[in-house]
């Protein structure tokens, strides 16, 4: 059972370059998130998608855009990259309402 | 803004020892509440979840709940070097079910 998968699990990229993290569950979720994690700051919420279709913006979403390809996948993509942009990613989902949050391995991203 | 508050740590027992995390959140409307383990360089890991007043066990770990308060903790009973790791306390809204996570709480277990 593979839970949350993202890729790739690290990166670096130049100012100005763009990328797409991917992340699929196959737990038959239907909310998904994306966070950020940073030294000091914890874990922050950039975008969110309470079900297929649909998604909403989170406590730091600029720089970044989402899509929630289908039930499974919802991917984060990073436009122009900027050095305050370095973070390690954690997609994650749930099966909504009360239901706790299943992590994925995270994406460690540098970008200089 | 929402807002939830942990000592950073490090917080230092021996082994055998019980370990008392603590976690304050400041919307009066939280209805959900979580503790999640970090191990360095790993994602999160849910341990306890508990939504009512009162204490949860499972196992070495026990949750407490006092809304009144506004605080949530988890004990680790008989505390093992392999329960050293980042605690991160987690708590949704008022009619949402959103997480706020709390910085966490770093847990070194001494052998």
């Amino acid at each position: 059972n593979a839970g949350v998968t993202q890729t790739p699990k690290f990166q670096v990229l130049k100012t100005g370059q763009s990328m797409t993290l991917q992340c699929a569950q196959d737990m038959n979720h239907n909310s998904m998130y994306w966070y950020r994690q940073d030294p000091g700051m914890g874990l922050r919420l950039i975008y969110y998608s309470a079900s297929e279709g649909t998604t909403d913006k989170g406590e730091v979403p600029n720089g970044y855009n989402v899509s929630r390809l289908n039930k499974r996948e919802f991917s984060l993509r990073l436009e122009s990259a900027a050095p305050s942009q370095t973070s390690v990613y954690f997609c994650a989902s749930s099966g909504g309402g009360e239901s706790p949050l299943h992590f994925g391995n995270g994406t460690r991203l540098t970008v200089t | 803004q929402k807002e939830v508050e942990q000592n950073s740590g490090p917080l230092s027992v021996p082994e055998g020892a019980i370990a008392s995390l603590n976690c304050t959140y400041s919307d009066r409307g939280s209805q959900s509440f979580f503790w999640y383990r970090q191990y360095s360089g790993k994602s999160p890991e849910l341990i306890m979840s508990i939504y009512s007043n009162g204490d949860k066990e499972d196992g070495r770990f026990t949750a407490q709940l006092n809304k009144a308060s506004q605080y949530v903790s988890l004990l680790i009973r008989d505390s093992q070097p392999s329960d050293s790791a980042t605690y991160l306390c987690a708590v949704t809204g008022a009619g949402s079910y959103q997480l706020t996570f709390g910085k966490g709480t770093k847990l070194s277990v001494i052998p």
